[in-house]
Parts: C-alpha cells; sequence; structure tokens
C-alpha cells in the first residue's frame, strides 16, 4: 500500500500562480523527499526535509512538514510553463533493518502559459 | 543525463514471455532500486539491493527476480509474462542503503505484454 497520498491529483493554474500540492503518510517517517516526473520520464530529486524540520526551501520550492499532521507541503512559487509535471511525496522507514522509500500516486500540475 | 542508465528502452513481448532489465547505477553509487510505475497501481517500490546484497524487498512479485553483481551493475528478471505487467519499469540508485538517501532515477524501460 501507498505510504504517502498526494492532494489534489490534479491541479491547473496559469503561469506566474503559486502551485501547493499536500501529502500525507500514515506511518512514522525518518525523512520526506519530494521527486518531480516529466511525463514519461524518470523521477528528479527536488529537496529532502527531515523529521526534526519543520520548513525547508530550495529556490521557488518551498516544503514544510507536520509530523503531529503526518503530512507535507510542496510550494511552488512564480510557477511556470516548465513546472508542468507530476510531482510526487515519498517518505522512508525502517522495518528492522529494512529501509524503504515508498511513493505516493502524485499531484499532475500544470501550468498554463 | 541522470548518470543512471537503463536498458532497454522499451521493449515488446508477449505474455509468458521472460525479458531481463539492465541498470548500470550512478559511478559511486552502492544502492540500487527497482520500481515499477503503472496507471493504476503508481509507482511501487520492488527491490533494493546494496553492494551487491539483498536489502529491502517490497511489492515484488515470485515471477520477479533481481541481482546486483559485483560491478554494481543490476538486472531485473521478469518471467511467465501477463498483461498486467505492462508497465515502466525504473532503476535507481543512491550512494548508501541507509540513511537519508536521496535516489537518482534512470530515464525507465517501458515494457509492453501483448
Amino acid at each position: 500500500s501507498q505510504q504517502g497520498e498526494e492532494d489534489p491529483q490534479a491541479l491547473s493554474i496559469q503561469e506566474g500562480e503559486n502551485a501547493t500540492m499536500n501529502c500525507s503518510y500514515k506511518t512514522s517517517i525518518n525523512n520526506l523527499q519530494w521527486y518531480r516526473q516529466n511525463s514519461g520520464r524518470g523521477l528528479v530529486h527536488l529537496i529532502l526535509i527531515r523529521s526534526n524540520e519543520r520548513e525547508k526551501h530550495s529556490g521557488r520550492l518551498r516544503v514544510t512538514l507536520d509530523t503531529s499532521k503526518k503530512s507535507s507541503s510542496l510550494l511552488i512559487t512564480a510557477s511556470r510553463a516548465a513546472d508542468t509535471a507530476s510531482y510526487f511525496c515519498a517518505t522512508d522507514a525502517w522495518g528492522g533493518s529494512n529501509y524503504k522509500l515508498t511513493f505516493g500516486k502524485g499531484t499532475l500540475l500544470t501550468v498554463n502559459p | 543525463d541522470s548518470g543512471v542508465t537503463q536498458t532497454p528502452k522499451h521493449l515488446i513481448t508477449a505474455t509468458g514471455q521472460r525479458v531481463t532489465l539492465r541498470c548500470s547505477p550512478r559511478s559511486g553509487d552502492l544502492s540500487v532500486y527497482w520500481y515499477q510505475q503503472s496507471l493504476d497501481q503508481g509507482l511501487q517500490f520492488l527491490i533494493q539491493y546494496y553492494n551487491g546484497e539483498e536489502r529491502a524487498k517490497g511489492n515484488i512479485l515470485e515471477r520477479f527476480s533481481a541481482q546486483q553483481f559485483p560491478d554494481l551493475h543490476s538486472e531485473l528478471n521478469l518471467s511467465s509474462l501477463e498483461l498486467g505487467d505492462s508497465a515502466l519499469y525504473f532503476c535507481a540508485s543512491s550512494v548508501s542503503g541507509r540513511g537519508a538517501n536521496v535516489l537518482t532515477f534512470g530515464a525507465g524501460s517501458r515494457l509492453t505484454v501483448l
């Protein structure tokens, strides 16, 4: 089963607007990551936030993490047409000696020029 | 180019057949991960290897197997293929198998089973 679930499933905005995507997860995590996937291509890592961090910035990206609510959000400011892609959150968890990075189903972001 | 190389890029085969997908990790990365991506199931973790040893197992079917070789490249073998195995198969690599791992993904192998 998926650990993380992104919301909304799809988001369409105009260029220049901000885009916010949310991720909820079920069990305790060590870290949460966001990845981006252009249609049919491999995923590209965007940002990692550790469980003891609440907010992190990288360029036009802002990620928040609320471990009490088991949720994270990804904000893309001043969006561009090139930001059109699917965005996935990924959570890691330890189960004994097993380490797994589990992805949600993603949010499809469309930025209209 | 992410540095993770996957071959073949596209593969079309028939039900009941067997295929092998190959992955060369980014230089310096010791850990390899395999994921399956389909429209209905999303991105499913299959298996992870670290320096030649199996480290974690996910939703990998018994018909599927994988290994990581001494030169760190990995192969995913899919046998007795079914229509439902049609998907994008991604390989990813990371420096280590523990801690806060950032994965570098390959471009994927698109498998179509007819």
